[in-house]
């Protein structure tokens, strides 16, 4: 099976600006979730999608949203992007279920920068 | 609830063993383990799913105190291809709609020829 992908692999942005980043899941796989990952705060929960609904959110403002298709890709999007947004942005996707206790397979991430 | 990761980081000569410990200050339903090298993504090693399970894949094993929410992660003999920063994710009990997987801020391994 292939693996998860996400596009693009690198982004450069302006203070200010949106961003949309994409991520398809393993095929089969029903679970989309997204991470922030910074050097300072490690691996930060963003969200989690699940047949197209939000199940699962973390703690981050409401410029940070998601919306997943009725094919399971996963669609991340940043409002008003701020200096500190700059991250690798990780999705991973696991198999359907209510609970997270799957193994979760990650993408290589989005290389986020603003500027 | 961040899980908290013990050591912050070792340096091991191969095939020396490491033991990375993982506590919660909340009651858990699952802890993961994840490795992830230099520039890629983290990558599944073993989910523990009860109090007590200890689960193996090669020479990297870990168990799982629930009564303590702790987790451990032992790598024996360990292998230049260790070499990593490993996390812990914890889940806690079901609740409806706040189900997610917190990480530890990570134990980083360098195994030296």
């Amino acid at each position: 099976k292939a693996g998860v992908t996400q596009t693009p692999r690198y982004l450069i942005k302006t203070r200010g600006q949106q961003v949309t980043l994409s991520c398809s899941p393993i095929s089969g796989h029903r679970s989309v979730s997204w991470y922030q990952q910074t050097p300072g705060q490690g691996l930060q929960f963003l969200f989690e999608y699940f047949s197209e609904t939000q199940r699962n959110k973390g703690n981050f403002p409401g410029r940070f949203s998601g919306r997943q298709f009725s094919n399971s890709r996963s669609e991340m999007n940043v409002s008003t992007l701020e200096l500190g947004d700059s991250a690798l942005y990780l999705c991973a996707s696991s198999l359907d279920g209510l609970a997270l206790s799957y193994e979760q397979y990650f993408g290589p991430g989005t290389r986020l920068t603003v500027t | 609830q961040q899980p908290v990761q013990s050591p912050q980081a070792v340096i091991l000569r191969e095939g020396e063993d490491a033991v990375i410990n993982c506590s919660s200050s909340k009651a858990l339903y699952s802890v993961h383990w994840y490795r992830q090298k230099h520039g890629e993504a983290p990558v599944f090693l073993m989910i523990l799913l009860k109090g007590g399970e200890q689960k193996g894949h090669e020479k990297i094993s870990a168990s799982f105190n629930e009564k303590k929410q702790q987790s451990s992660l032992y790598l024996t003999a360990s292998q230049l291809s260790y070499s990593g920063t490993y996390f812990c994710g914890t889940e806690m009990p079901f609740i409806q709609g706040a189900q997610k997987l917190v990480f530890g801020q990570g134990t980083r391994l360098t195994i030296n020829p």
